[in-house]
């Protein structure tokens, strides 16, 4: 059984680009849930989908958006990036008992 | 707002020492979590708990729940090099997201 798995693993951009994080829940799992953890802290809760809506949002600005597929699997878009967007950004599916974590994307921004 | 407080954030101990982690959160919540991230690698699952008065072991961790004083413990016993590791507690708010504290950064010396 696969775990939740994250795609790409390493990403540099430069300020003002775009970028696209994807994530697979755990086979069976149909709630994601997107965190950012820059270096040094825990994760901080950036929003969460449940049947391709979004259903909670934590305090992140609207350059962060998301999206749910049909298959349950989901993404992150980061608009206008900064440098301050720099982090480890790890994708978590709930299957009800508990949060398991995907192995994150390292974003840097230059 | 809910607020997660661990302490301490660095503990260096002995092999073989035991040793306490605490988190404090400070609005009631259904359900606490304790994870360990290894450098680079995201989150483990290492504890759920659900209700006032829960306790989990799993080999020398052992974590504790008091609601009524919004106080989880992660004890550690006999600490040996491989529990070197930053420790997490999270809160769950409004049932989808985690809370997380600032971690504990433990290291485990000879």
């Amino acid at each position: 059984d696969a775990g939740v798995t994250q795609s790409p693993t390493h990403l540099i951009k430069t300020r003002g680009q775009q970028v696209t994080l994807r994530c697979s829940p755990k086979s069976g799992h149909d709630t994601v849930s997107w965190y950012q953890q820059a270096l040094g802290q825990g994760p901080q809760f950036i929003f969460q989908y449940y049947e391709e809506e979004e259903r909670q949002r934590g305090n992140f600005p609207d350059r962060f958006s998301g999206h749910q597929f049909p298959n349950y699997s989901s993404e992150l878009n980061v608009n206008a990036l900064l440098l301050g967007d720099s982090a480890l950004y790890l994708c978590a599916s709930d299957g009800g008992e508990t949060q398991y974590f995907g192995p994150g994307t390292r974003l840097l921004v230059l | 707002e809910l607020k997660v407080e661990q302490n301490p954030l660095f503990l260096s101990m002995q092999e073989g020492k035991n040793y306490t982690i605490y988190c404090n959160y400070s609005t009631t919540s259904d359900r606490l979590y304790w994870y360990r991230q290894d450098p680079g690698k995201s989150l483990e699952s290492l504890f759920v708990l659900l209700s006032n008065g829960a306790v989990k072991q799993e080999g020398r961790l052992m974590a504790s729940l008091d609601t009524k004083a919004r106080l989880s413990t992660l004890h550690i016993t006999a600490a040996v090099h491989d529990l070197s590791a930053t420790y997490f507690c999270a809160v769950e708010n409004s049932g989808y997201a985690l809370n997380f504290g600032k971690g504990t950064s433990l290291l485990v010396t000879p």
